[in-house]
């Protein structure tokens, strides 16, 4: 299995711009969620997904849009790219089982907005 | 609604001593409670976790917690820390209810691990 993988790795933005994170899991995890990692504020969750078809919003969700359409695949699309949304971004799925729930975590997307 | 704490921003420890990084949380329902690792440039690793059962944990990399529902915390502990430890410590709380719970846990600001030779 691959687990969770994040494109791009890195991106440069202009503020503006439009841009799609993209995030896949293999582990057939029905639980999706996009974090953003900002020095000295941890994770804030921005939306999450509990299953194809079913997104919500967290705590920090403006600026952000998602879609869920298969179990694998959950995007983060930016509509107007923002400097206040320089940051990292991690996606992370888990199961809907309470005893097996374990976040597992992409390797990041680290965004700069200009 | 749920949340954690995290009082430290780093932690500095000698390499053989134990290591303690603490956390609290606050949850209406049952907490679920995680303990995450991040090494630079990488992403989040599970360490372990509390559901259910006995209130000692025993995690990977000899790391274990104990699960305090009087004092609502949840630390993280190693008897004998190592400079590879070094790395930001994050802990996790989700709100279990039959009804009304979350989905998705809620982690805390982070805790920067330093293990001296």
């Amino acid at each position: 299995n691959a687990g969770v993988t994040q494109t791009p790795k890195f991106q440069v933005l202009k503020t503006g711009q439009s841009m799609t994170l993209q995030c896949a899991q293999d582990m057939n995890h029905e639980y999706m969620s996009w974090y953003r990692q900002d020095p000295g504020m941890g994770l804030r969750l921005i939306h999450y997904s509990v299953g194809a078809g079913i997104t919500d919003q967290g705590e920090v969700p403006n600026g952000y849009n998602v879609s869920r359409s298969t179990t694998e695949d959950f995007p983060l699309r930016l509509l107007s790219a923002a400097p206040s949304q320089t940051s990292v971004y991690f996606c992370a799925s888990s199961y809907r089982d309470n005893y097996q729930e374990t976040q597992y975590f992409g390797p990041g997307t680290r965004l700069l907005v200009l | 609604a749920q949340s954690v704490a995290q009082p430290e921003d780093q932690v500095n420890v000698a390499e053989g001593n134990p290591l303690t990084v603490k956390c609290t949380y606050s949850v209406s329902g049952n907490p679920y409670l995680f303990w995450y690792v991040q090494y630079p440039n990488r992403g989040l690793q599970f360490l372990l976790k509390y559901i259910t059962g006995d209130n000692l944990v025993k995690g990977s990399y000899g790391f274990e917690a104990e699960f305090n529902k009087s004092q609502t915390s949840f630390h993280l502990k190693k008897p004998s820390a190592l400079v590879s430890d070094s790395a930001l410590y994050f802990c996790a709380v989700r709100d279990y209810r039959a009804s009304g719970g979350s989905y998705i846990p809620t982690f805390g600001r982070g805790t920067s691990l330093i293990v001296h030779p």
